[in-house]
């Protein structure tokens, strides 16, 4: 049975800086991993999807890459700003399984 | 085209009383996925359904819980004789298709409250 995991469970960072989020997941024989946002009391918004044959997706100042070898995937944002404030949730999904969520990193970006 | 509807957005039972929840997918989605968030975790599967049948439900409460996916009109979960420990938010998520470039939309939920 799929497990994820995400490190840390929360970050406070200033604004500006780089930063690194952290999804470990237990059965490397995945289909996709996909990356989410959500802010408080709302739904979740897709950030970015990684097929399970890809390394790496971009979009704008975020970039995810996936290590299906080691069962991990980073989230990396660039030049962070307050509005990036949110909790980040990674899912996966296998084959015959639904979609699994990781329990979330909360960020703080602080002006 | 709109995105996942979910309504109501709040609704708010008395313990014993009955809660549905609705889920319209966006134009095209034929698989719903209803997850539930209790505060400060993550989302729990709950039921995986497609039109007209439930293809995964082992994330549901065998007893109070039921859900379904008609042919016309949205998804329904349905909560019997509601208990405060099923005080939570309730998402619902569509996808057009399955395998390797599955995607999910999320609604904004319904928050449930049990007084």
């Amino acid at each position: 049975k799929q497990e994820v995991t995400q490190i840390p469970a929360a970050l406070s960072v200033p604004e500006g800086e780089n930063l690194v989020l952290n999804c470990s997941f237990t059965d490397s024989a995945i289909y996709n991993l996909q990356w989410f946002r959500q802010d408080p009391g709302k739904g979740l918004t897709s950030l970015l999807l990684i097929q399970s044959s890809q390394r790496e997706q971009t979009s704008g100042r975020l970039n995810a890459s996936l290590d299906k070898s080691s069962g991990r995937s980073t989230l990396y944002i660039a030049a962070s700003q307050p509005g990036d404030s949110a909790t980040y949730l990674c899912a996966v999904k296998s084959d015959g399984q639904n979609f699994v969520f990781g329990p979330g990193t909360r960020l703080s970006v602080l002006p | 085209n709109a995105g996942v509807m979910q309504n109501p957005r709040h609704l708010v039972r008395r313990r014993g009383q009955e809660a549905r929840l609705r889920c319209s997918p966006m134009k095209g989605h034929s698989h719903v996925y209803w997850y539930r968030q209790l505060p400060e975790e993550g989302l729990k599967f709950m039921v995986y359904l497609q039109k007209e049948n439930i293809i995964d439900e082992s994330g549901m409460p065998k007893e109070r819980f039921s859900a379904e996916f008609p042919k016309e009109g949205p998804s329904i979960l349905r909560i019997q004789q509601v208990v405060r420990g099923d005080s939570a938010a309730y998402f619902c998520a569509s996808s057009p298709d399955q395998g390797t470039n599955e995607k999910l939309f999320f609604g904004s939920g319904t928050q449930l409250s049990v007084l």
